[in-house]
């Protein structure tokens, strides 16, 4: 079974502070995807990484970074984090070169910034 | 661009109601067409799928037609369970050598027994 795992499930920051969420895949996928999920918007692309060290905007880039450093491990940064950053966060990573791959999710982490 | 719109929820049925959430796409060529599904609390996970024309995707019990004519990939299930409450979420990717998904916004569905 593909496993997509989240550092945290749950998270609560400070406005300002870095936040780091990381996200960790265990079969080998080149592709991985950060998503922010809000009610009534839907998911929504941050980041892709399609190799290692490889890195493209989503739609909403903004105030997010990221970082592939190893193939299974794929970060999402928050470089000073604010209030409208509070949301659920979803990593997810497939097989690259296939349009009708399967992305698979981790659970999530719920992110609030006060 | 590409986008998916689906129906707004949310939706309440009654156990052994039918379902059917509609989702069409916009899309260049032919894209694949996917349903997912996020129970409470946790990621999204894959419900089923179509890549072509006139495919059926179908997993446990809920069912989907690519119809191309009609740029349509409906969800349907003939009679749903208290365990099927979740957020189901059309999406497509496209050709053009993408592999991103755009998803639609989501349906929340809600079974009561």
């Amino acid at each position: 079974d593909v496993k997509v795992t989240q550092s945290s499930r749950y998270l609560v920051k400070r406005t300002g502070e870095k936040v780091f969420l990381e996200c960790v895949q265990d079969m080998d996928h080149e592709n991985m995807f950060w998503y922010r999920q809000d009610p009534g918007l839907g998911l929504r692309l941050i980041y892709f990484s399609y190799d290692v060290k490889m890195k493209e905007k989503g739609d909403i880039p903004e105030g997010y970074s990221v970082s592939r450093e190893k193939k299974e491990r794929f970060s999402l940064i928050l470089e000073s984090a604010s209030t409208n950053q509070t949301s659920m966060y979803l990593c997810a990573s497939n097989l690259r070169g296939r349009q009708q791959e399967t992305q698979y999710f981790g659970p999530g982490t719920r992110l609030l910034v006060l | 661009g590409d986008s998916v719109t689906q129906m707004e929820g949310p939706v309440t049925l009654s156990e052994e109601a039918f379902l059917t959430i509609n989702c069409t796409y916009t899309a260049t060529g032919y894209p694949s067409l996917f349903w997912y599904v996020q129970y409470p609390g946790e990621g999204l996970q894959l419900l089923l799928k179509a890549t072509k024309a006139d495919d059926k995707g179908s997993n446990k019990g809920f069912e989907a037609t690519y119809r191309k004519e009609t740029t349509s990939f409906h969800l349907e299930k003939g009679s749903v369970q208290v365990s099927d409450s979740a957020v189901y979420f059309c999406a497509l990717n496209s050709q053009g050598g993408s592999e991103k998904l755009v998803f639609g916004k989501g349906t929340k569905l809600t079974v009561n027994p």
